[in-house]
């Protein structure tokens, strides 16, 4: 069975300073793996896919790398605005996304 | 487009009472995800639909909740007779599709209490 598993649970962050979240994964066979972010009574937000490792892909602060086994989601010189809930999954064969369980990152001023 | 729409944002309802939760996907895309999330479980897929018709239920807990989809631009889910278990955010999501590591666009979810 495909398992996302996340870590660390929460993250707590002065503004600039830089941190990494971590999703590790077992699937039978990758199709991408996805990045989400999700604002408290907001629905996930679509961030970044990633196919094959070695493949990263940058948004403002927010870089994503994979390898075969984990995804790393980097955070460089984080803002106030950075605070929320950072979700990876990944799709299984039959178009079901399976999500990890998330890190809530709080950013202070 | 205004994205993925769901009504009501909030229900509270009482042990016993049927619940209706309706979503709006976005206009053209062809599947359409019912996921429910809780502290304890995070996010599960419940149900999702291709071209309105449903692909897979494997996820709806019990046969007290079901789904349709009479036309591409609504869906409901309905939990009949409700319990305090269910409470949680269901959320409605839409892909374009046909690829299945397409982007899926969430709504704003509704959070459902059961008294």
């Amino acid at each position: 069975e495909d398992q996302v598993t996340q870590s660390p649970e929460a993250l707590r962050l002065q503004e600039g300073e830089s941190s990494s979240l971590n999703c590790s994964y077992t699937v039978s066979g990758l199709r991408g793996l996805f990045w989400y972010r999700q604002d408290p009574g907001k629905g996930p937000e679509f961030l970044f896919t990633l196919y094959s490792a070695g493949e990263e892909k940058e948004k403002e602060r927010l870089k994503a790398t994979l390898t075969k086994k984990e995804s790393f989601l980097h955070i460089t010189a984080p803002k106030p605005e950075d605070s929320a809930t950072y979700l990876c999954a990944v799709p299984s064969n039959d178009y079901k996304l399976s999500f990890g369980a998330g890190t809530t990152v709080t950013v202070r001023a | 487009d205004a994205g993925v729409i769901q009504s009501p944002r909030h229900e509270v309802t009482e042990m016993g009472q049927e619940v209706t939760l309706r979503c709006k996907p976005i206009s053209g895309h062809d599947y359409l995800f019912w996921y429910r999330q809780t502290m304890m479980r995070g996010l599960e897929l419940l149900i999702y639909f291709n071209n309105n018709v449903p692909i897979d239920d494997s996820g709806m807990p019990e046969d007290r909740f079901s789904a349709k989809m009479p036309n591409a631009s609504f869906s409901t889910l309905k939990i009949q007779p409700s319990e305090p278990r269910d409470s949680a955010v269901y959320f409605c999501a839409s892909t374009a599709g046909p690829e299945f590591n397409t982007e899926a666009f969430f709504g704003q979810g509704t959070r459902l209490t059961v008294v």
